[in-house]
């Protein structure tokens, strides 16, 4: 079946904006995380869900980032007054079940670009 | 909060060479350790994971990994290296019974010529 996708792929912004970076998981899966992942580094936490509540938010950087996921399905990553240290790759994964035991299915990213 | 360390940024190895990919993790209960890869241009995809038992865990395309408990080690291993092997390699780890979310190694780059 399909995997995670991700819209937009690449996305240039200029410094003040606003962006909203969407997340489609595989269907039937009730776990969605967001990761972000700078140059040279590992991909870092942001934050999880588990159907429509946001379980675990505890790698949101600041109050600029938010993120819903009203149906249990789609999931929209908002950042607000876009800075340059925000460059980086947006990455989502979902999993079945959420389980500390489950597989992370991770999508091909969002590249976005402060200017 | 528990981190992850990978010591080797960069690996350059011929194909045919054995691979050894250290990862170490600091966090004093159990976990659970993935070790995931990222060809290029493509996504990242899991190439084996521990939880429990046998501390020799096989994955995909002939990668295998011991988890050491004493050590604090996850290290990744494969005896012949291939050139579609290149890619870049991420350990993480979660702690068991906690939220899944995964705390990643910054990743070692593995370049094999032919």
């Amino acid at each position: 079946g399909a995997g995670v996708s991700q819209t937009p792929s690449n996305k240039v912004t200029e410094k003040g904006k606003y962006v909203e970076l969407r997340c489609d998981p595989i269907s039937g899966h009730t776990a969605l995380y967001w990761y972000r992942q700078s140059l040279g580094q590992g991909p870092e936490f942001l934050i999880y869900f588990q159907g429509t509540g946001a379980a675990d938010d505890s790698g949101l950087p600041n109050d600029r980032f938010f993120a819903v996921r009203p149906e249990g399905s789609v999931s929209t990553l908002k950042i607000q007054r876009t800075e340059r240290g925000d460059s980086a790759v947006y990455l989502c994964a979902s999993s079945l079940v959420g389980s500390a035991a489950d597989t992370q299915y991770f999508g091909p990213g969002t590249r976005l670009t402060v200017l | 909060a528990q981190s992850v360390s990978q010591h080797n940024h960069h690996v350059i190895l011929s194909e045919a060479a054995s691979l050894e990919l250290g990862c170490n993790y600091s966090y004093g209960g159990t976990v659970n350790l993935f070790w995931y890869v990222q060809y290029p241009g493509q996504h990242l995809q899991l190439l084996l994971k521990y939880f429990s038992g046998d501390p020799l865990v096989k994955g995909i395309k002939g990668f295998e990994a011991e988890f050491i408990k004493s050590k604090f080690s996850f290290n990744l291993r494969k005896p012949s290296v291939q050139w579609s092997d290149t890619a870049e390699y991420f350990c993480a780890v979660n702690p068991t019974g906690t939220a899944s979310k995964l705390t990643f190694g910054t990743g070692t780059r593995l370049q094999v010529t032919l």
